[in-house]
């Protein structure tokens, strides 16, 4: 069955310093979606990617598909607090029409 | 508040009990979900309802047993579980398909603990 990995696991920041998590799909996805959980709270949507290659920028986070549509990263550009969560992606593929297959999300922590 | 209301917050049941987990959406969407989150473990696909017809069974024990009355509720029962089952249950809504590029909603989650 398709398969959404991510990494890395866990990433521990200074504040003020960038951070990155990536996700790779073992087949081509139609779109992928990442979303943010907060520690002690539930998953938050924050962004679609459809095409291939396709960039989005959301204030200091950036998200990115790759042209083969297969991986994806979200890149935080000096991580504040209020960045703290876990993020992950969720790649829509493999047949169903409703199954997002979720990746095991990357826990970031700031260090104020 | 997040459109989609799950209740209780948090449950703790012995293995021979009988509980339910409750699941309203105020977001006029047409399908629901049932996801599980356990520790070091991706979120799990449970059960997919669309206009009340479940579509989506991913091999789930029988010790759980979804039911959707209508597009605005879902309900998961829970009868003799393990303390494996024990984890944080997800219930979210989709106006459409996530495969036509719709996005989810999830509610709070439901704490669940089984001693």
């Amino acid at each position: 069955g398709q398969q959404v990995m991510q990494i890395p696991q866990y990433q521990h920041v200074q504040e003020g310093e960038d951070f990155t998590t990536y996700c790779n799909s073992s087949t081509t996805l139609s779109n992928i979606q990442w979303y943010k959980q907060r520690p002690g709270g539930h998953p938050v949507f924050l962004i679609q990617l459809v095409k291939s290659g396709e960039v989005k920028k959301q204030k200091r986070l950036t998200f990115q598909f790759g042209e083969a549509k297969k991986n994806s990263s979200l890149h935080i550009t000096a991580t504040q607090t209020t960045d703290v969560g876990t993020y992950f992606c969720a790649g829509q593929g493999g047949g169903s029409n409703y199954k997002l297959t979720f990746g095991k999300g990357t826990l970031l922590t700031v260090n104020p | 508040e997040t459109g989609v209301t799950q209740t209780p917050r948090h449950l703790v049941m012995g293995m021979t009990n009988k509980k339910s987990l409750k699941c309203e959406q105020h977001l006029g969407h047409n399908a629901m979900y049932w996801y599980k989150q356990s520790a070091k473990k991706p979120l799990e696909l449970m059960f997919v309802y669309s206009l009340e017809e479940r579509v989506e069974n991913n091999s789930v024990p029988s010790r759980f047993s979804p039911e959707c009355p209508n597009s605005s509720h879902l309900f998961l029962h829970l009868h003799t579980l393990q303390p494996e089952d024990s984890a944080l249950y997800l219930c979210a809504s989709s106006q459409g398909s996530t495969g036509d590029g719709n996005t989810i909603y999830f509610g709070e989650g439901s704490w669940l603990t089984v001693v």
